[in-house]
């Protein structure tokens, strides 16, 4: 079983639509990143968390430390939203070295 | 403009040839990576280094190598290049190592046919 799981691995939704994504992770972190890859695009960081929720835009991301799990909403999705949205954490421990365990990524796709 | 500067954006490589990727930062990040992305998995670290001088393995470093002889730099070897190797390659940076952000470069597609 992977450290870190996301679901679901495809979405389709209708513009106008909200949307939530979920990550689920098996280890003790410090934070947890949410990161944005359009196609054929390189990485962007949306999100960094490591407790309660976050807001930038449309976009909202939440964590309970407790059950392990974050999720990331996106509000009135548009098709521009349409990437590869990435959950990462970082294990907690000194020795991380900011080592980055990665999901394997959710594919969203908005239709107009 | 401030980022992570990753040269080529595509390449392909025969069995067997060599070949260096290229990492740039200009932010003064001491915190460096390399990952590998194969579609439908998470990404993978290949290696890692926290200051000049410092490189470490990450999970597959097996076929590459790695130096830092100055903080900006950070570059990736290919040796002996192989079909598994082919896949879209990430560098990043972090100031801090810890829960501070990332800064990823924009990729580099490689083929190994």
């Amino acid at each position: 079983k992977n450290e870190v799981e996301q679901s679901p691995q495809n979405l389709t939704a209708q513009e106008g639509e909200f949307i939530t994504i979920n990550c689920s992770y098996s280890v003790g972190i410090s934070a947890l990143h949410w990161l944005q890859q359009h196609p054929g695009g390189g990485i962007v960081s949306l999100f960094m968390l490591s407790s309660g929720k976050k807001k930038h835009g449309r976009l909202i991301a939440t964590i309970n430390i407790q059950e392990k799990h974050s999720s990331l909403h996106i509000t009135a999705s548009h098709p521009r939203d349409s990437a590869v949205y990435i959950c990462a954490v970082l294990n907690a421990g000194g020795t991380s070295y900011g080592k980055l365990t990665f999901g394997q990524g959710t594919i969203l796709t908005v239709h107009p | 403009n401030a980022g992570v500067t990753q040269t080529p954006k595509f390449r392909i490589l025969k069995i067997g040839q060599s070949m260096t990727l290229q990492c740039a930062q200009d932010m003064n990040h001491n915190y460096m990576y390399w990952y590998r992305q194969d579609p439908g998995m998470g990404l993978k670290l290949i290696y890692y280094s926290v200051g000049a001088g410092i490189t470490d393995k990450g999970e597959v470093p097996n076929g590459y190598n790695v130096s830092r002889s100055t903080t900006e730099d950070f570059p990736l070897r290919l040796e002996l290049a192989a079909p598994s190797q082919t896949s879209v390659y990430f560098c990043a940076s972090n100031g801090q190592g810890s829960s501070y952000g990332y800064t990823f470069g924009s990729g580099t597609r490689l083929t190994v046919v």
